[in-house]
């Protein structure tokens, strides 16, 4: 079955730095790659995806890049701000013919004002 | 309006009893989840129904039974309770299975067993 990896596990920066998580994925056949965010306490939330036919989209201070070759995406966050602390998850979705996603174990973003 | 719902939203119960998590969806969806969140905040998926049938269920203990009384609503039960069951439980929709589409999280439930 389909594996992700994600890194870093914990990433902490001062507010105004740019953040960069990364993941691969095991199964070529896996074709959307969304990512979520959950607040403390809160329910994950999907904030941006991408499909496979896309190499990169953003969506004002964030953005995702896919590289299909390596097979591995990446999640930037431009100009952090406090709210942007969270874990956030990716996740890959397609491989073997499952619509279920397989969760990387998420990275905890830790924002400094 | 709340989109995905669960309750209870806290849960406190002691070893070797019988507890259920109720879900509720009100946005249509014909595929609902069942995900556990541990303390490390890892992600897996439980089980997942589509259209009231079973779809997937992944390598989880049959002390934990789904059941999907109708497309808007999927309950979990859990039997014979143990110390590692602790964990967020969170229910989730999404449309149809056989498409590439956004997983709506419930709020979650948090199951302290002691």
């Amino acid at each position: 079955g389909e594996n992700v990896e994600q890194h870093p596990s914990t990433l902490s920066v001062q507010e105004g730095d740019s953040a960069v998580i990364k993941c691969t994925y095991s199964d070529s056949a896996s074709n959307y790659f969304p990512w979520y965010k959950q607040e403390l306490g809160k329910r994950p939330q999907l904030i941006i995806d991408i499909r496979s036919n896309v190499g990169e989209k953003k969506d004002q201070r964030i953005a995702v890049t896919l590289n299909k070759t390596a097979k591995h995406f990446s999640l930037h966050i431009t100009e952090t701000q406090p709210e942007d602390s969270a874990v956030y998850f990716c996740a890959a979705i397609g491989g073997g013919g499952s619509y279920i996603p397989t969760f990387g174990r998420g990275t905890s973003l830790i924002v400094h004002p | 309006d709340t989109a995905v719902s669960q309750t209870p939203k806290y849960l406190v119960t002691q070893m070797g009893n019988d507890k259920s998590i109720k879900c509720e969806q009100n946005l249509g969806h014909d595929t609902m989840y069942w995900y556990k969140q541990d303390s490390k905040k890892f992600l897996k998926i439980m089980f997942s129904y589509n259209n009231k049938e079973l779809i997937i269920n992944e390598t989880v203990p049959n002390r934990f039974s789904p059941k999907s009384p109708d497309k808007a609503h999927l309950n979990l039960h859990i039997n014979s309770l143990e110390l590692g069951d602790s964990a967020v439980y969170f229910c989730a929709s999404s449309l149809p299975y056989g498409s590439y589409n956004e997983q709506f999280f419930g709020p979650g439930t948090r199951l302290t067993v002691l």
